[in-house]
């Protein structure tokens, strides 16, 4: 099974509001990464955050991690339209593979 | 921020006939890619890890026979889909990163195999 299964869930948000949605992960991390995948599209980084670290921010973009959870968030503040997207938390596996939950499909509705 | 090309985009091809993705990094040295497929609304799974110079190592229940790869040099490795069947028929992801940091993906190809 794949590590970073994040709860799933589908979002649909007015333009403007904030997005938040949660991802956990079954074994110890050196850091956590989310993911963005427009439809039928590649997958872009977002952001990752590193196991000693409990919150990073990057533009709109805030991500906490909780290691004694084994848990993580990404929220989005005052999403736009083009926010549309599936979002994708990951963790490394051995030999540097990334293991993806199971994603999150976010519709900001203009 | 480093870029991963990958080539085509989309390809049709007929049950029987065998289909080549090609994945590039363009900006940097890989000695190990990945390729991934996701099923629609799905997560990405992992397939295989493409080593450089060396056979590919695959994720259990992964038809080695069925899906080929290369990675011939630091820059380029490749999926060939043989024997293409309609359960073939998917969208594959390939990426590539230096060790602990991000990942750099390929902007995915829709094969559909009719």
């Amino acid at each position: 099974s794949q590590q970073g299964e994040e709860d799933p869930q589908a979002l649909s948000i007015q333009e403007g509001e904030n997005a938040t949605m949660n991802c956990s992960y079954k074994t110890s991390i050196n850091n956590l990464q989310w993911y963005r995948q427009n439809s039928g599209r590649g997958l872009v980084h977002l952001i990752l955050i590193r196991s000693n670290e409990r919150e990073k921010h990057s533009g709109r973009l805030r991500v906490t991690l909780d290691t004694s959870k084994k848990s993580s968030s990404l929220l989005i503040t005052a999403s736009r339209a083009a926010d549309t997207a599936s979002y994708f938390c990951a963790t490394v596996r051995g030999n540097n593979r990334l293991a993806f939950g199971k994603g999150n499909q976010v519709v900001v509705i203009p | 921020g480093a870029v991963v090309s990958q080539h085509p985009s989309r390809v049709i091809c007929k049950s029987g006939t065998s289909v080549k993705i090609e994945c590039r990094s363009l900006d940097f040295q890989a000695t190990t890619m990945f390729w991934y497929r996701q099923f629609p609304k799905k997560s990405l799974m992992l397939m295989a890890t493409s080593n450089e110079g060396s056979k590919a190592t695959y994720e259990q229940g992964v038809e080695k026979d069925k899906f080929l790869i290369n990675h011939a040099s630091l820059t380029l490795s490749t999926l060939t889909v043989t024997s293409a069947h309609p359960e073939d028929s998917s969208f594959y992801i390939c990426s590539a990163s230096r060790l602990n940091t991000e990942a750099f993906f390929g902007q995915g190809t829709r094969l559909t195999v009719v």
